[in-house]
């Protein structure tokens, strides 16, 4: 069975400039959450998304935005970037009957120069 | 929302017996705790979830005391396999959104 995939793996961009990364969840699960973790820190929720709404977003500004596809892939969008934005972005996804058993892909490396 | 509190680091050898504490004293009733494992530049791989008393995988086993404000992972016998980093995640309901909160990790190094 496929795992969590994320893309791209690096990503480049300068300030100002909007970043999109991508998330395809394990089949079958429904939820898709993301995190950031800076480098050598811990991870901090972002968003959550389950059959396509977003359900609860974690402390981060408005434009950290996302959203989900009816094939429960999803998107996280990030507006106006600035140099603390650069971190590992990851993305898990889980199902219905245990939404805390989480499966992470391996992350998008977001650098802001 | 649960805030949690793991030590940073600890240090062990191969072959004994590892207990990490997660603190969480204002945990809600409907909260779950789950604890991952992360290596460097690897997303966290799920290693147990729990709500209360012990539960055992193959893995590791999670003790949670009946006050359910701590939680303990034990991992039997290490291997230099198991040095990574080691989070808790306490998540539930909040109005019937779910909230999640992860703790700082703990950097466990198995020496040989």
């Amino acid at each position: 069975e496929a795992g969590v995939t994320q893309s791209p793996t690096h990503l480049i961009k300068t300030r100002g400039q909007q970043a999109t990364l991508r998330c395809s969840p394990i089949s079958g699960h429904t939820s898709v959450y993301w995190y950031q973790q800076a480098l050598g820190l811990g991870l901090q929720f972002l968003l959550w998304y389950d059959e396509g709404e977003e359900r609860n977003r974690g402390n981060f500004p408005p434009r950290f935005s996302g959203r989900q596809f009816p094939n429960y892939s999803s998107e996280l969008n990030v507006n106006a970037l600035e140099l603390e934005d650069s971190a590992l972005y990851l993305c898990a996804s889980a199902g219905g009957f245990s939404p805390y058993e989480q499966y992470f892909g391996p992350g998008t490396r977001l650098t802001v120069t | 929302l649960a805030k949690t509190t793991q030590p940073i680091s600890m240090d062990s050898y191969e072959g004994q017996e590892v207990n990490i504490t997660c603190s969480h004293n204002n945990i809600a009733t409907n909260d779950y705790i789950t604890w991952y494992q992360q290596f460097p530049s690897q997303g966290p791989r799920f290693i147990i979830q729990g709500y209360k008393t012990k539960v055992t995988n193959e893995v590791a086993s999670l003790f949670i005391p009946a006050d359910r404000k701590s939680s303990t992972l034990s991992l039997p016998r290490v291997s230099l396999s198991d040095t990574a980093v080691y989070y808790c995640l306490v998540g539930g309901l909040i109005a019937g959104r779910r909230a999640l909160t992860f703790g700082s990790g703990t950097r466990l190094q198995v020496q040989p």
